[in-house]
């Protein structure tokens, strides 16, 4: 089990720029969500997806969409790069049944220019 | 979710216990306490939860007060490798993990 896989690992973009954070999970998790973490700051919720079809804002939902067509994968979608938007961007996975852990993949360094 | 509040730094010396509190004085009956830890940035990991008893696990033994407003993770005998960012969460086993709130958490720094 590879667990959660997030790429790229590093992004560097210019402002005004587009671009996908790829996030795929292979433990058929129904439950996924997308954090990010400013320096020095604990971790902001984004999104979450209870299913395939299904998503929902969290906390910081502006300057990002998501989309939730499988049960393994779950883009988040930078549509404008802002510099504000420089952060580490973490994917989590949890089952809906087994309901004690989320299980987070390494991370994607985002930096906007 | 009840609000956690956590010491912003601690610092232990290798092969001590190493004693982590948080307050939640305001978590409800129905809320479990959760710890997890992020190591030199890497993504968070699960450590342990309770909710009203104690509980050890290989990783890590929790302490929750009777009265349920704080916690202390202990970490028997700390290593290096234990330096990390340790965040408490309270929730509740119907929120799913994937909607936890981290706070800050503390910084542990294992010394030798």
């Amino acid at each position: 089990n590879a667990g959660v896989t997030q790429t790229p690992k590093f992004q560097v973009l210019k402002t005004g720029q587009s671009m996908t954070l790829q996030c795929a999970q292979d433990m058929n998790h129904e439950y996924m969500s997308w954090y990010r973490q400013d320096p020095g700051m604990g971790l902001r919720l984004i999104h979450y997806s209870v299913g395939a079809g299904i998503t929902d804002q969290g906390e910081v939902p502006n300057g990002y969409n998501v989309s939730r067509s499988t049960t393994e994968d779950f883009p988040l979608r930078l549509l404008s790069a802002a510099p504000s938007q420089t952060s580490v961007y973490f994917c989590a996975s949890s089952s809906q049944y087994m309901n004690t852990e989320a299980f987070f993949g390494q991370g994607t360094r985002l930096t906007v220019v | 979710d009840a609000k956690t509040t956590q010491p912003p730094s601690m610092d232990c010396a290798e092969g001590r216990a190493a004693n982590l509190p948080c307050n939640h004085s305001t978590i409800s009956g129905n809320e479990y306490v959760y710890w997890y830890r992020q190591i030199h940035s890497q993504g968070p990991q699960y450590i342990i939860h309770g909710l009203k008893n104690n509980e050890t696990n290989e990783m890590a033994s929790l302490i929750i007060t009777e009265d349920r407003k704080s916690s202390t993770l202990i970490l028997p005998h700390a290593t290096l490798r234990d330096t990390a960012v340790y965040y408490c969460i309270v929730r509740s086993f119907n929120t799913n993990a994937g909607k936890s709130t981290f706070g800050d958490g503390t910084t542990l720094t294992v010394k030798p």
